[in-house]
Protein backbone atom coordinates (compact mmCIF):
# COMPACT_ATOMS: atom_id res chain seq x y z
CA UNK A 1 0.00 0.00 0.00
CA UNK A 2 0.74 3.45 -0.64
CA UNK A 3 0.32 6.46 1.77
CA UNK A 4 1.15 9.99 0.85
CA UNK A 5 1.28 13.03 3.35
CA UNK A 6 0.97 16.76 2.48
CA UNK A 7 2.07 18.28 6.09
CA UNK A 8 0.62 22.43 5.14
CA UNK A 9 -2.89 22.45 4.92
CA UNK A 10 -2.61 25.96 3.42
CA UNK A 11 0.47 28.15 2.08
CA UNK A 12 0.83 31.58 0.74
CA UNK A 13 2.89 33.51 -1.97
CA UNK A 14 3.47 37.07 -2.94
CA UNK A 15 2.80 37.35 -6.96
CA UNK A 16 6.62 36.70 -8.57
CA UNK A 17 7.90 35.25 -5.38
CA UNK A 18 9.20 31.43 -4.95
CA UNK A 19 6.83 28.93 -2.59
CA UNK A 20 7.78 25.42 -2.46
CA UNK A 21 5.01 22.61 -1.58
CA UNK A 22 5.55 19.63 0.91
CA UNK A 23 5.14 16.13 0.02
CA UNK A 24 6.53 13.04 2.02
CA UNK A 25 5.17 9.26 0.91
CA UNK A 26 5.47 5.65 1.70
CA UNK A 27 6.03 2.54 -0.24
CA UNK A 28 7.51 -0.95 -0.65
CA UNK A 29 7.51 -0.58 -4.16
CA UNK A 30 10.98 -0.50 -6.22
CA UNK A 31 8.96 1.25 -8.96
CA UNK A 32 6.43 4.02 -8.72
CA UNK A 33 6.07 7.06 -10.14
CA UNK A 34 4.90 10.94 -8.23
CA UNK A 35 3.07 13.79 -9.29
CA UNK A 36 1.52 17.05 -8.67
CA UNK A 37 -1.36 18.06 -9.50
CA UNK A 38 -3.92 21.17 -9.62
CA UNK A 39 -7.36 22.13 -9.04
CA UNK A 40 -8.20 25.45 -9.29
CA UNK A 41 -11.75 26.61 -7.48
CA UNK A 42 -14.37 24.66 -9.30
CA UNK A 43 -12.34 23.37 -12.01
CA UNK A 44 -10.85 20.37 -13.29
CA UNK A 45 -7.61 18.61 -11.92
CA UNK A 46 -4.74 19.54 -13.84
CA UNK A 47 -1.42 17.61 -14.30
CA UNK A 48 1.64 19.78 -13.32
CA UNK A 49 4.52 17.74 -13.17
CA UNK A 50 5.73 13.94 -12.64
CA UNK A 51 8.79 12.09 -11.83
CA UNK A 52 9.98 8.62 -12.28
CA UNK A 53 11.22 7.00 -9.12
CA UNK A 54 13.90 5.81 -11.00
CA UNK A 55 15.39 9.17 -12.74
CA UNK A 56 17.48 10.73 -10.08
CA UNK A 57 17.15 14.21 -12.02
CA UNK A 58 14.73 16.38 -10.88
CA UNK A 59 11.54 17.01 -13.12
CA UNK A 60 10.79 20.47 -14.54
CA UNK A 61 7.92 21.83 -16.33
CA UNK A 62 9.02 25.90 -16.96
CA UNK A 63 8.13 27.75 -13.48
CA UNK A 64 7.33 24.35 -11.41
CA UNK A 65 9.89 22.01 -10.54
CA UNK A 66 10.18 19.20 -8.17
CA UNK A 67 13.00 18.13 -5.23
CA UNK A 68 13.19 14.39 -5.34
CA UNK A 69 14.56 13.09 -2.13
CA UNK A 70 14.03 8.77 -2.37
CA UNK A 71 16.01 8.03 0.33
CA UNK A 72 13.95 10.17 2.59
CA UNK A 73 11.03 10.06 0.63
CA UNK A 74 10.50 13.28 -0.01
CA UNK A 75 8.79 15.41 -3.31
CA UNK A 76 8.59 18.99 -3.09
CA UNK A 77 7.08 21.43 -5.85
CA UNK A 78 8.64 24.82 -6.26
CA UNK A 79 6.60 27.69 -7.79
CA UNK A 80 8.83 29.84 -9.38
CA UNK A 81 7.78 33.30 -10.00
CA UNK A 82 4.36 32.71 -8.63
CA UNK A 83 1.55 34.13 -10.70
CA UNK A 84 -2.19 35.13 -9.95
CA UNK A 85 -3.24 32.23 -12.13
CA UNK A 86 -1.02 29.51 -9.54
CA UNK A 87 -3.85 30.04 -7.00
CA UNK A 88 -5.72 26.44 -6.48
CA UNK A 89 -5.37 23.26 -4.27
CA UNK A 90 -2.68 21.31 -5.17
CA UNK A 91 -2.42 17.59 -4.81
CA UNK A 92 0.70 15.02 -4.42
CA UNK A 93 0.02 11.67 -5.66
CA UNK A 94 1.96 8.54 -6.04
CA UNK A 95 1.30 4.99 -8.51
CA UNK A 96 3.04 2.30 -8.76
CA UNK A 97 4.00 -1.09 -7.96
CA UNK A 98 0.92 -3.49 -6.67
CA UNK A 99 -1.28 -0.50 -6.54
CA UNK A 100 -0.22 0.13 -10.05
CA UNK A 101 -3.04 1.83 -11.93
CA UNK A 102 -4.69 3.73 -9.29
CA UNK A 103 -3.35 7.14 -7.83
CA UNK A 104 -3.07 7.54 -4.01
CA UNK A 105 -3.42 11.60 -2.87
CA UNK A 106 -2.68 13.37 -0.50
CA UNK A 107 -4.71 15.90 1.90
CA UNK A 108 -3.76 18.67 -0.50
CA UNK A 109 -2.69 22.26 -0.08
CA UNK A 110 -3.99 25.60 -0.28
CA UNK A 111 -2.05 28.05 -2.04
CA UNK A 112 -2.72 31.98 -2.25
CA UNK A 113 -1.26 34.24 -4.21
CA UNK A 114 -1.24 37.91 -3.52
CA UNK A 115 -0.94 40.48 -5.47
CA UNK B 1 -8.17 16.25 -28.15
CA UNK B 2 -11.36 17.01 -26.54
CA UNK B 3 -10.19 15.67 -23.05
CA UNK B 4 -11.63 13.35 -20.35
CA UNK B 5 -15.61 14.61 -20.48
CA UNK B 6 -18.49 13.53 -18.17
CA UNK B 7 -22.14 13.86 -17.26
CA UNK B 8 -24.10 15.54 -15.91
CA UNK B 9 -21.56 18.09 -14.66
CA UNK B 10 -23.96 18.78 -11.39
CA UNK B 11 -26.88 16.16 -9.72
CA UNK B 12 -29.01 17.31 -7.22
CA UNK B 13 -31.12 14.07 -5.84
CA UNK B 14 -33.09 13.22 -3.11
CA UNK B 15 -32.39 9.81 -0.83
CA UNK B 16 -33.20 6.84 -1.85
CA UNK B 17 -33.17 7.44 -5.69
CA UNK B 18 -30.73 6.12 -8.58
CA UNK B 19 -28.32 8.00 -9.97
CA UNK B 20 -26.16 7.19 -13.58
CA UNK B 21 -23.08 9.47 -14.35
CA UNK B 22 -21.30 8.94 -17.78
CA UNK B 23 -17.43 9.03 -18.46
CA UNK B 24 -16.51 9.76 -21.74
CA UNK B 25 -12.06 9.34 -21.79
CA UNK B 26 -9.34 10.73 -24.38
CA UNK B 27 -9.77 8.88 -27.36
CA UNK B 28 -7.63 5.76 -27.38
CA UNK B 29 -6.81 5.75 -24.55
CA UNK B 30 -7.47 1.89 -22.98
CA UNK B 31 -7.83 2.66 -18.69
CA UNK B 32 -10.68 4.79 -17.50
CA UNK B 33 -10.71 5.45 -13.36
CA UNK B 34 -13.18 6.57 -11.12
CA UNK B 35 -12.87 8.34 -8.10
CA UNK B 36 -15.08 10.17 -5.18
CA UNK B 37 -13.87 13.66 -3.69
CA UNK B 38 -15.40 14.93 -0.85
CA UNK B 39 -14.33 18.84 -0.17
CA UNK B 40 -11.26 19.33 0.72
CA UNK B 41 -9.77 16.15 0.49
CA UNK B 42 -8.20 14.63 -1.90
CA UNK B 43 -9.88 12.00 -4.79
CA UNK B 44 -10.25 8.38 -3.19
CA UNK B 45 -9.67 5.28 -5.91
CA UNK B 46 -13.07 3.77 -6.29
CA UNK B 47 -12.53 1.50 -9.52
CA UNK B 48 -10.73 1.31 -13.24
CA UNK B 49 -10.96 -0.40 -16.09
CA UNK B 50 -8.67 -1.82 -18.50
CA UNK B 51 -10.64 -1.69 -22.00
CA UNK B 52 -14.42 -3.11 -20.98
CA UNK B 53 -12.44 -5.30 -18.29
CA UNK B 54 -12.96 -3.96 -14.44
CA UNK B 55 -9.22 -5.22 -12.92
CA UNK B 56 -9.78 -3.33 -9.26
CA UNK B 57 -12.70 -2.06 -7.12
CA UNK B 58 -12.10 -0.38 -3.59
CA UNK B 59 -13.62 -1.38 -1.11
CA UNK B 60 -15.18 2.04 -0.53
CA UNK B 61 -17.49 0.65 -3.46
CA UNK B 62 -20.36 -0.94 -1.41
CA UNK B 63 -22.68 -3.06 -3.11
CA UNK B 64 -24.50 0.30 -4.29
CA UNK B 65 -22.32 1.28 -6.07
CA UNK B 66 -21.67 -0.42 -9.71
CA UNK B 67 -19.61 0.65 -12.84
CA UNK B 68 -19.55 -0.22 -16.65
CA UNK B 69 -17.44 -0.27 -19.31
CA UNK B 70 -19.60 -2.38 -22.05
CA UNK B 71 -17.55 -1.39 -25.22
CA UNK B 72 -13.86 -0.25 -23.81
CA UNK B 73 -14.90 3.52 -24.58
CA UNK B 74 -16.97 5.35 -22.37
CA UNK B 75 -18.17 4.03 -18.74
CA UNK B 76 -21.32 4.74 -16.46
CA UNK B 77 -21.30 5.07 -12.79
CA UNK B 78 -24.58 3.71 -11.20
CA UNK B 79 -25.49 4.50 -7.54
CA UNK B 80 -28.60 2.81 -5.98
CA UNK B 81 -30.40 3.62 -2.97
CA UNK B 82 -28.36 6.68 -2.54
CA UNK B 83 -27.54 8.16 0.65
CA UNK B 84 -26.70 11.64 1.76
CA UNK B 85 -23.01 10.63 2.48
CA UNK B 86 -22.69 9.53 -1.05
CA UNK B 87 -23.09 13.26 -1.45
CA UNK B 88 -19.56 14.00 -3.26
CA UNK B 89 -17.43 14.77 -6.59
CA UNK B 90 -17.10 11.80 -8.80
CA UNK B 91 -14.23 12.15 -10.62
CA UNK B 92 -13.11 10.13 -13.83
CA UNK B 93 -9.75 10.32 -15.66
CA UNK B 94 -7.89 8.25 -17.99
CA UNK B 95 -4.38 6.75 -19.39
CA UNK B 96 -3.42 5.16 -22.29
CA UNK B 97 -2.05 1.91 -20.54
CA UNK B 98 -0.65 -0.26 -19.21
CA UNK B 99 2.39 0.69 -18.39
CA UNK B 100 3.88 3.03 -15.84
CA UNK B 101 5.41 5.18 -18.47
CA UNK B 102 2.00 5.53 -19.94
CA UNK B 103 0.02 5.27 -16.77
CA UNK B 104 -0.22 8.80 -16.26
CA UNK B 105 -3.80 9.92 -15.82
CA UNK B 106 -5.83 13.06 -17.24
CA UNK B 107 -9.28 13.86 -15.54
CA UNK B 108 -12.48 15.03 -16.28
CA UNK B 109 -14.79 18.07 -14.62
CA UNK B 110 -16.25 16.07 -12.23
CA UNK B 111 -20.08 15.18 -11.37
CA UNK B 112 -21.12 16.83 -8.04
CA UNK B 113 -23.75 15.01 -6.33
CA UNK B 114 -25.75 16.01 -3.85
CA UNK B 115 -28.25 13.96 -1.61
CA UNK B 116 -30.82 15.59 -0.25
Amino acid sequence: AQTVTQSQPEMSVQEAETVTLSCTYDTSESDYYLFWYKQPPSRQMILVIRQEAYKQQNATENRFSVNFQKAAKSFSLKISDSQLGDAAMYFCASVGGTSYGKLTFGQGTILTVHP
Amino acid sequence: DTGVSQDPRHKITKRGQNVTFRCDPISEHNRLYWYRQTLGQGPEFLTYFQNEAQLEKSRLLSDRFSAERPKGSFSTLEIQRTEQGDSAMYLCASSLGPGLNTDTQYFGPGTRLTVL
